[in-house]
């Protein structure tokens, strides 16, 4: 079946320093990927839209320049945690649609990045 | 957005079937109901959705009020591999069908 991949899986980094997560469509072309972010024992929380070919949509509250969003292809989007701090470490999963499944369709979601801001 | 309603947790044996109950009395004619699990450090996973009728596949079953006011997540014969925490989530295409994740149902399965 269609499959989302992050890449890193895990990642440790010092304060002040920006991080790169990758997300990618294995088996299908998507248009449009989910960013979320999910502390300890609480729930997804969905961080913003990645469009290809144009500018991501930030949910309210989450800082567009703190958050970078690249979805410069149809099997790639890139969220970049710039100048990272302690309170940014979490879980960062991306999902996609395959179009083939309809908007209605299933989310496949990738296998999440951990980010660890020392 | 219409919100959903899940209990916190809920337990079953092994090999029992499994009742996940989901309020949403808010929903509009629009809204369909999709329902994922998530097991601990890894992305959430499909399930099942639906819009009015009850849905069937390999997973489970959606049972779908008539009002469309509540709906049901059925595993037919829990296993220890389906325990994990089950999302409800209601989505159209205000948002662009994106999932807006509430605090689920943390689902334990015992021997």
């Amino acid at each position: 079946g269609a499959v989302v991949s992050q890449h890193p899986s895990w990642v440790i980094c010092k304060s002040g320093t920006s991080v790169k997560i990758e997300c990618r469509s294995l088996d299908f072309q998507a248009t449009t990927m989910f960013w979320y972010r999910q502390f300890p024992k609480q729930s997804l929380m969905l961080m913003a839209t990645s469009n290809e070919g144009s500018k991501a949509t930030y949910e309210q509250g989450v800082e567009k320049d703190k958050f970078l969003i690249n979805h410069a292809s149809l099997t790639l989007s890139t969220l970049t945690v710039t100048s990272a701090h302690p309170e940014d470490s979490s879980f960062y999963i991306c999902s996609a649609r395959d179009p083939s499944g309809g908007l209605t369709g299933e989310l496949f979601f990738g296998e999440g990045s951990r980010l660890t801001v020392l | 957005d219409a919100k959903t309603t899940q209990p916190n947790s809920m337990e079953s044996n092994e090999e029992e079937p499994v009742h996940l109950p989901c309020n949403h009395s808010t929903i509009s004619g629009t809204d369909y109901i999709h329902w994922y699990r998530q097991l601990p450090s890894q992305g959430p996973e499909y399930v099942i959705h639906g819009l009015t009728s009850n849905v069937n596949n390999r997973m489970a079953s959606l049972a779908i009020a008539e009002d469309r006011k509540s709906s049901t997540l059925i595993l037919h014969r829990a296993t220890l591999r389906d325990a994990a925490v089950y999302y409800c989530i209601l989505a159209n295409s205000n948002s662009g069908y994106a999932l807006n994740f509430g605090k689920g149902t943390s689902l334990l399965v015992t021997p």
